[in-house]
C-alpha cells in the first residue's frame, strides 16, 4: 500500500505557483520523498527528491517538514505542460526499494 | 545514451496467446522492474530484478514471467493472454546503493481480446 496520501485533483492558473501537498505520516527515518509525473500516459518522469531538508532543481522546489510527516511540490511557474498527474512517494535509500505509486494528485494548469 | 527503451509501443493479442514485452537499458544499472498500469490507477508492480539472474515478484504478479540473463535486458513474457491484463506496461530501472531516480520507459500498450 502507499505510504502517503495526495489530494485527488488542483487546478492552476498558468503563470503562477502549483503547491502540491503530500502527507506521509508513518514516513521512517531512512526514507527519502521522491516526486515523479506522468504526462498524458507516458513514463513517469522524475522530479526531485529529499531526506529532510529543502531541495530545488531546475523543475521544482521540495518542501519538507521538520517532523517529516508532510512535504509540498512547488512548481514556481506552471505552464500548460505541467498539466499530468503527480505522484508522492517516500522510499528508503540505497535504490533497492521498489517505488509505490498511489494514485496521485491531477493537476491541471489552466490558461 | 537512449536510457530505457521498450518494444513494442503497441500490441493486440488474442485470449490464449502469448507474447513477450522487451525492456532494454543502456545505463548499466542493476535494477531494472515492471510495472502495470490500468485506466485511472497508479502503477503496480509486476517483478522486479536487482541484477543478472536474480528475480522476484512484485505486487501483482499472476500470469507473467522474467528473466534477467543479462545485465541490459529484463523482458516481461505473457504466457496465456487474458483480457485482464490489458493494460499499459512499463519497464523501470535504477542504479542500485544510491538515492538515484528510477527512470521509466515510454511504455508498451497491450490489449487482449
Amino acid at each position: 500500500d502507499a505510504k502517503t496520501t495526495q489530494p485527488t485533483s488542483m487546478d492552476c492558473a498558468e503563470g503562477r505557483a502549483a503547491n502540491l501537498p503530500c502527507n506521509h505520516s508513518t514516513i521512517s527515518g531512512n526514507e527519502y520523498v521522491y516526486w515523479y509525473r506522468q504526462i498524458h500516459s507516458q513514463g513517469p518522469q522524475y522530479i526531485i527528491h529529499g531526506l529532510k531538508n529543502n531541495e530545488t532543481n531546475e523543475m521544482a522546489s521540495l518542501i519538507i517538514t521538520e517532523d517529516r510527516k508532510s512535504s509540498t511540490l512547488i512548481l514556481p511557474h506552471a505552464t500548460l505542460r505541467d498539466t499530468a498527474v503527480y505522484y508522492c512517494i517516500v522510499r528508503p535509500q540505497g535504490g533497492s526499494e521498489k517505488l509505490v505509486f498511489g494514485k496521485g494528485t491531477k493537476l491541471t494548469v489552466n490558461p | 545514451n537512449a536510457g530505457v527503451t521498450q518494444t513494442p509501443k503497441f500490441q493486440v493479442l488474442k485470449t490464449g496467446q502469448s507474447m513477450t514485452l522487451q525492456c532494454a537499458q543502456d545505463m548499466n544499472h542493476e535494477y531494472m522492474s515492471w510495472y502495470r498500469q490500468d485506466p485511472g490507477m497508479g502503477l503496480r508492480l509486476i517483478h522486479y530484478s536487482v541484477g543478472a539472474g536474480i528475480t522476484d515478484q512484485g505486487e501483482v504478479p499472476n500470469g507473467y514471467n522474467v528473466s534477467r540473463s543479462t545485465t541490459e535486458d529484463f523482458p516481461l513474457r505473457l504466457l496465456s493472454a487474458a483480457p485482464s491484463q490489458t493494460s499499459v506496461y512499463f519497464c523501470a530501472s535504477n542504479k542500485l546503493g544510491s538515492t538515484d531516480t528510477q527512470y521509466f520507459g515510454p511504455g508498451t500498450r497491450l490489449t487482449v481480446l
